[in-house]
């Protein structure tokens, strides 16, 4: 089973709200990791759990909080979005962090966020 | 820093023939993996297949294969007997000692 899954398929948010985006995997892995990806664009990283532990940031706003509460689950809190945050948010796992033959990240099926 | 590059935004093929996506990245890195991932309109990013640097053996996936010329930094997928439901958009990507590192993308449209 190399199933991750995203919950809410499709949200759509005010600049004033404050919202979730849920990611789950039960495959055992230790590493997760929050994409960004806009029409007709390849996923931009926004951030790498490695262990429960945030290990890598890309320079994301702090609108965008990322939460790791344990290792099956990965959450990214939103508050105070603006409309150019509107993009496809995807999650990933691999069995460890890094470059390893191992490391294969497993996508799931995104959260379509739109902001108004 | 790596950079992955897809030339070709747009790919079309006729359904059972063989169409052939082109990818070229560099890097200074001599161990890596390399990566083509398929995004059907259903938005999830799905494995296709993978080819570790230190081989030199192409991969292979029932009907997906990889040239991968290293001296060349190239990683070009065939498909073979193009489906309908191969239509999707394809990134290659890189994988090295930091992030996965995707290129543009190709969008395959299959004609039947």
């Amino acid at each position: 089973d190399t199933e991750v899954t995203q919950t809410p398929k499709h949200l759509v948010m005010g600049m004033t709200n404050k919202k979730s985006l849920k990611c789950e995997q039960h495959m055992g892995h230790r590493a997760m990791y929050w994409y960004k990806q806009k029409a007709k664009k390849p996923p931009e990283l926004m951030f790498v759990y490695s262990y429960e532990k945030l290990s890598i940031n890309e320079s994301v706003p702090s609108r965008f909080s990322p939460e790791c509460p344990n290792s099956s689950l990965l959450n990214l809190h939103l508050h105070a979005l603006q409309p150019e945050d509107s993009a496809l948010y995807l999650c990933a796992s691999s069995q460890e962090g890094g470059r390893l033959a191992k490391n294969i990240q497993y996508f799931g099926a995104g959260t379509r966020l739109s902001v108004l | 820093a790596q950079t992955v590059t897809q030339s070709q935004p747009e790919m079309s093929v006729q359904e059972a023939e063989t169409v052939t996506l082109s990818c070229t990245y560099d890097t200074s890195e001599s161990d890596y993996y390399l990566f083509w991932y398929k995004q059907p309109p259903s938005r999830q990013m799905i494995l296709v297949i993978r080819q570790e640097a230190y081989k030199q053996q192409n991969a292979t996936e029932n009907r997906f294969s990889v040239n991968f010329q290293k001296a060349a930094k190239s990683f070009s997928l065939k498909i073979s007997d193009s489906q309908l439901g191969d239509a999707a958009m394809y990134f290659c990507a890189f994988q090295g000692a930091q992030k996965l590192v995707f290129g543009q993308g190709t969008r395959l449209t299959i004609n039947p």
